[in-house]
Order: C-alpha cells, then structure tokens, then sequence
C-alpha cells in the first residue's frame, strides 16, 4: 500500500497570505488527523476528519480550517498568515477511531 | 487535558549501548503509540501498545496502563537510531478524543 501523501512538502508565504495543504491517506484510512508541529509548542493537535465531517478539534483559532472529500482525501486551511505559523504541518491517517496513526511526510510552512 | 512527560529530554549514547525512555501520563488511555521522528521531519511508527509488551527486533516496549508509564527500550544502539523519540496517547475517557504527544526524548548515538 502506498502510504500518506502530503503536498506540497515545502511552502513559502508572506504574512497575510492564506495557504492550502493537501492530505491523501492511505487506501481504506478515512480519519484523516492534523497536527502542528513547533520548536515552541511542539506536536499539538489541529483537527481530526472522517467521513467528511470534523469529528473534534484542538484548541487553535479559526483562521485554521480544513475539510474532507468523498474519497478521504483532506485539505487543510489557514488563512491571514501570522510569523507563528511558520511550523511542520503533519497529517495522520487511521482506519477509524482508537486506531493506530501513520503519518505522512509533512508539509513545513515558512511565514517571512 | 491528559498530560504527558516523557525522560529524558536529551540523551547522548555510544553506538552499541542500551537505553529506556520513559512516557507518563496523567490519566487513563483508549491508546498509546511510540514513534521515532528522523531528522527529515518523518514521523516513523514504533509501536501501538496501549497495554503489554511487544519486541520489534532491537526495540520492545512496555505499557503498565494501569499505573499510566510506557517504556521503550532500545538494545544495542546504531547511528540511525538518532532522532527523536515521541510518545502519543488518546485519552480514554472525558469523550474526547484529543491525540497528546508527549515533548519527546532527543537521542543521538555516536559512531
């Protein structure tokens, strides 16, 4: 099976900007999991999808946002870009919930 | 919210010695997973062991759930084993279901 795909893998944004990143999960995984990772703050969660539906949410403001579509695949969103940003954005995909996690390889964003 | 510590932070080992990391956590757990970031950012899946023990060549873990630690061991350690080390738990109770990672153990092991 292949496994999680993320793109693009390195990005670049002025603050103010918004940005798009993509997810696709393994084949058969429909809980697609976000996660921010920082120096600062370290691996801190963002949201989890599943069926296309946000099924929970971690504590960030909501100029972070994402969706599912049909066949899994997830999109993360953030929009008015701040410097604090800047971080690895990692997805991770499981078959369902209580499951074991994979993740893709990450998206690291740089906000100058 | 679960906590979860992780110790040590930073540990410096010469290629074939042996080491323990250890997670704690403050509550109870549905699971508990073990992965090994490399230095390209890689999150590398270990273990899913929420209670038990389990080997996986020169590593094996242990989670005692009910007196909430895990252990990972590492035998007979290699330069690729360098990296950091990352225990993530989801709570087991509360409704929801929030992943925690822990701050993680940096290792780096020297030819």
């Amino acid at each position: 099976k292949a496994g999680v795909t993320q793109t693009p893998r390195y990005l670049i944004k002025t603050r103010g900007q918004q940005v798009t990143l993509s997810c696709s999960p393994i084949s058969g995984h429909r809980s697609v999991s976000w996660y921010q990772q920082t120096p600062g703050q370290g691996l801190q969660f963002l949201f989890e999808y599943f069926s296309e539906t946000q099924r929970n949410k971690g504590n960030f403001p909501g100029r972070f946002s994402g969706r599912q579509f049909s066949n899994s695949r997830s999109e993360m969103n953030v929009s008015t870009l701040e410097l604090g940003d800047s971080a690895l954005y990692l997805c991770a995909t499981t078959e369902g919930q209580n499951n074991e996690q994979y993740f893709g390889p990450g998206t690291r964003l740089t906000v100058t | 919210g679960i906590q979860v510590e992780q110790s040590p932070p930073d540990l410096i080992l010469q290629e074939g010695a042996n080491s323990t990391l250890r997670c704690n956590f403050s509550d109870s757990v549905n699971n508990l997973q073990w992965f090994h970031q490399n230095p390209w950012g890689q999150l590398i899946n270990l273990f899913y062991i929420p209670s038990g023990t389990k080997q996986n060549g020169r590593l094996s873990a242990t989670t005692v759930a009910t007196e909430r630690y895990s252990l990972l061991y590492i035998s007979s350690s290699q330069t690729t084993d360098s990296g950091v080390y990352f225990c993530a738990v989801e709570p087991g109770s509360g409704g929801s279901y929030i992943p925690t990672f822990g701050r993680g153990t940096s290792l780096i092991v020297h030819p």
